[in-house]
């Protein structure tokens, strides 16, 4: 148990629909991520919110749409995905003192399945 | 932007010290290198950190030699339970670049 709970954990959706993953943090930390991970491939870091604002973007697609509405909750609305976005999304969070620096503590990880 | 390369996977004996060892040529001055361990079904968790030289903790030592440019994980009598995949990070203290090797899949055999 790391403090950090995600849910669903397993989600199968088609293309046309619309869900959100959801990340709750009890660690008490001011940062919140979310990951993308895909078999054999780096950790994709996706959204990074600071306080409840979001200071990272790393180039996801609109389908993707992060919301925060405080700094123990954080949200990934999905909407018309892919079958390429089927993956492992990671929540994670840390404290902040600067990422590189910070322990992150992840969630399980919610399974994506897109058809 | 730095990137991590580390091998995809090794084995390994029981009771063997084992070292993983990740390249990354072009770190920044502002980065730190942390390793995380991963099992299936579950989120990586935080193994060690440091910036230069040699850290040691609990479960590891990480040495990392003058020019960073690489870092190996030791990883000291190792156990059935440690087979899992480790992930080499370079972070900045400063920012939220963050480089996430591919992983190396460590295979512990009895």
């Amino acid at each position: 148990e790391t403090g950090v709970t995600q849910t669903p954990r397993h989600l199968v959706m088609g293309m046309t629909n619309k869900k959100s993953l959801k990340c709750e943090q009890h660690l008490g930390h001011n940062a919140m991520y979310w990951y993308k991970q895909s078999a054999k491939k780096p950790l994709e870091l996706m959204f990074v919110y600071n306080f409840k604002e979001q200071t990272e973007n790393n180039s996801v697609p609109s389908r993707f749409s992060p919301e925060c509405p405080n700094s123990s909750h954080l949200f990934l609305h999905l909407h018309t995905l892919q079958p390429e976005d089927s993956a492992l999304y990671l929540c994670a969070s840390s404290q902040d003192q600067g990422a590189g620096l910070d322990t992150q503590y992840f969630g399980p990880g919610t399974r994506l399945t897109v058809l | 932007l730095a990137k991590t390369t580390q091998p995809i996977s090794m084995d390994s004996y029981e009771g063997q010290e084992v070292n993983i060892t990740c390249s990354h040529n072009n770190i920044a001055t502002n980065d730190y290198i942390t390793w995380y361990q991963q099992f299936p079904s579950q989120g990586p968790r935080f193994i060690i950190q440091g910036y230069k030289t040699k850290v040691t903790n609990e479960v590891a030592s990480l040495f990392i030699p003058a020019d960073r440019k690489s870092s190996t994980l030791s990883l000291p009598r190792v156990s059935l339970s440690d087979t899992a995949v480790y992930y080499c990070l370079v972070g900045s203290d400063s920012n939220y670049q963050l480089i996430w090797g591919a992983g190396t899949k460590l295979i512990i055999k009895p």
